[in-house]
């Protein structure tokens, strides 16, 4: 079972365009929802990340959207940049077994930013 | 220099072999975490442990195991039982919330 569907899978967007990835999960349990950044061959970078009392928060460029009462949240990328191509994951994190928090991640969605 | 470093980078394995892939990190972090990457498959947890001598399975923990004997090192070994090992294995650490942070990988492709 999937708990954490992520979409599009892909995305191509114009420089300067604005790029929006779309998650829903549906454990209410659920209480910190990140998003990481991936590279061809790296690592997962941590780039923003939001808690289900608040609806919305900036840094930078990117924002997250959170509606709690459908269960989604979004990615925003304002002014897209070729720099942004990348691979994309939500996920959302919950306290499990043994005290520790486990992370449950989206299929990712590789964006294609075209000058 | 603060990070996790993952050895190797890439590694190749004959069926039937076990091996072990390396994760460590110097951030005095007490979880530690495996994860598998597949294309379209997302990330899936393999083992994590919160504590030194003490982890628990995940998701997908067959054919796979793990040993915490120090802090800063949770080595995974990826065992013959596994029939599909060929992926990208990344390791994580957290210091103890629900934020975790990532090692660069290690590519691990069956000849």
């Amino acid at each position: 079972q999937q708990q954490v569907k992520q979409s599009p899978q892909s995305l191509i967007v114009q420089k300067g365009g604005i790029s929006i990835i779309n998650c829903a999960y549906e454990n209410t349990a659920f209480d910190y929802f990140p998003w990481y950044q991936q590279f061809p061959g790296k690592g997962p970078a941590l780039l923003i990340a939001i808690r289900p009392d608040v609806s919305e928060k900036k840094e930078g460029r990117f924002t997250i959207s959170f509606n709690k009462s459908a269960k989604q949240f979004s990615l925003h990328i304002m002014d897209s940049q070729p720099g942004d191509s990348a691979t994309y994951f939500c996920a959302a994190s919950m306290l499990g077994g043994a005290g520790s928090y486990q992370l449950t991640f989206g299929k990712g969605t590789k964006l294609s930013v075209i000058p | 220099d603060g990070g996790i470093t993952q050895s190797p980078k890439y590694l190749f394995r004959k069926e039937g072999q076990n091996v072990t892939l390396s994760c460590e990190q110097n951030l005095n972090h007490d979880a530690m975490y495996w994860y598998r990457q597949d294309p379209g498959q997302g990330l899936r947890l393999i083992y994590y442990s919160q504590i030194v001598n003490d982890f628990q399975k995940g998701d997908i923990a067959e054919g796979y195991s793990v040993s915490r004997e120090k802090k800063e090192s949770f080595p995974l070994t990826v065992t013959s039982a596994q029939k599909n090992p060929t992926a990208f294995y990344l390791c994580a650490s957290s210091p103890g919330s629900d934020t975790q942070y990532f090692g660069p990988g290690t590519r691990l492709t069956v000849l």
